[in-house]
């Protein structure tokens, strides 16, 4: 298993550029999630997903859109790049959500810069 | 879910035992203790898990108190690879797995 895997590893954007960023887990997770870390900070929760169809919003969701079309990809949309959401961007999966105490798999991130 | 307080950062001498302690103080009866760790600004590595009983896996041991209003962490025999970001996180079961990370302790193990 490649585990979760998150492209492109680097990206520079300028102001209101739009881009995605992806993230692709083999493991057959149902749940999905985008955290940012900006320096100095924990991650906090983007958006997730509890399955193929569902998503919600986390703590800091302003900015970025989501969607879940398939168990296997949830890729992070932001349609109007600003210098705020230069940050480390992680995508975390967890299987099975039932049964309640399953730990999130994290892929290597994407660092983002918005000049 | 219950907040964590950590301390911000630890030092440990290699080969030594590291306790890394965190406080959970307003935990509720269902909630779970994670530990990650973060080395460099890798994804976060999961370490352990525990309710109320404590663990122990190949990575470390985690140790609950009855009141389970506090835990530690112990990496038995540090290793300069140890030397990481260390996060305590509770999360309620079956709540989507929304985990919140705090700030962490930045442990540095020194040769």
């Amino acid at each position: 298993n490649a585990g979760v895997t998150q492209t492109p590893k680097f990206q520079v954007l300028k102001t209101g550029q739009s881009m995605t960023l992806q993230c692709a887990q083999d493991m057959n997770h149902e749940y999905m999630s985008w955290y940012r870390q900006d320096p100095g900070m924990g991650l906090r929760l983007i958006h997730y997903s509890v399955g193929a169809g569902i998503t919600d919003q986390g703590e800091v969701p302003n900015g970025y859109n989501v969607s879940r079309s398939t168990t296997e990809d949830f890729p992070l949309r932001l349609l109007s790049a600003a210098p705020s959401q230069t940050s480390v961007y992680f995508c975390a999966s967890s299987y099975p959500l039932t049964g309640g105490n399953s730990p999130l798999h994290f892929g290597n991130g994407t660092r983002l810069t918005v000049t | 879910d219950a907040k964590t307080t950590q301390p911000p950062s630890m030092d440990c001498a290699e080969g030594r035992a590291a306790n890394l302690p965190c406080n959970h103080s307003t935990i509720s009866g269902n909630e779970y203790v994670y530990w990650y760790r973060q080395i460099h600004s890798q994804g976060p590595q999961y370490i352990i898990h525990g309710l109320k009983n404590n663990e122990t896996n190949e990575m470390a041991s985690l140790i609950i108190t009855e009141d389970r209003k506090s835990s530690t962490l112990i990496l038995p025999h540090a290793t300069l690879r140890d030397t990481a970001v260390y996060y305590c996180i509770v999360r309620l079961p079956n709540t989507g797995n929304q985990f919140y990370f705090g700030t962490g302790t930045s442990l540095t193990v020194i040769p």
